[in-house]
């Protein structure tokens, strides 16, 4: 997925620990979105930003918080991490006209 | 609160054959219509999209129908192939710039063509 890298690949953790995960693009696009997938569910808007600093919340976004402190960086923080947490996370990217995202290759988390 | 509902959730199809998702959207406020096609262990890429001022796009063997008064619009993969077998997943922008250019997904369909 040229231009979006998403780290790690794989994780597990613990529940009621801390995790971030991280989303890194090197096309300067404006807007940023973390999704999570789940079956039968497609994919859920957790946060997004559209600017450094701008941020908002989407529609899954409890227990999830988001910060972005330069363009290129994404975080999504987990604040104590529950089973129902376990997914795959995408992050995306689009630029102002909005014409599409590029996706990242996800995130598979496990909560033990 | 899906705004946009997918169907169906899975399909087999013979290859050659025609394989048809349908997409439902509940709000107006939408702008923009695509399709993206994830195969496993990767990220979701994006395939075909329509705006709904148009009623029909035709990319290769990917057409996309778009029937703005119903709210439904639909994907057709002509002379389906294995390498297809994927999940494809509709999708909808919303149109204010508050919206943030956010897409809204349907629950995707698991595509199995077989050879």
């Amino acid at each position: 997925d040229a231009g979006i890298t998403q780290s790690p690949r794989h994780k597990v953790t613990e529940t009621g620990t801390p995790v971030t995960l991280r989303c890194h693009q090197t096309e300067n696009h404006r807007y940023m979105y973390w999704y999570r997938q789940d079956p039968g569910h497609g994919l859920r808007l957790i946060h997004y930003s559209y600017g450094v600093k701008d941020t908002d919340k989407g529609e899954v976004s409890d227990g999830y918080s988001v910060s972005r402190s330069k363009t290129e960086d994404f975080l999504l923080t987990l604040e104590s991490a529950t089973s129902s947490q376990t997914s795959v996370y995408f992050c995306a990217i689009s630029n102002a006209g909005g014409a599409g995202y590029t996706f990242g290759s996800g995130t598979r988390l496990t909560v033990v | 609160q899906q705004q946009v509902k997918q169907s169906p959730q899975s399909l087999i199809v013979q290859k050659g054959g025609i394989s048809i998702i349908n997409c439902a959207y509940e709000n107006t406020a939408f702008d923009y219509f695509p399709w993206y096609q994830q195969f496993p262990g990767k990220g979701p890429a994006l395939l075909i999209a329509i705006r709904p001022d148009v009623s029909e796009k035709k990319e290769g063997r990917f057409t996309i129908s778009f029937n703005k008064s119903a709210k439904q619009f639909s994907l057709h993969i002509m002379d389906s192939q294995p390498g297809d077998s994927a999940t494809y997943f509709c999708a909808a922008r919303g149109l204010s710039k508050a919206a943030g250019n956010k897409l809204t997904f349907g629950g995707g369909t698991r595509v199995l063509v077989k050879p």
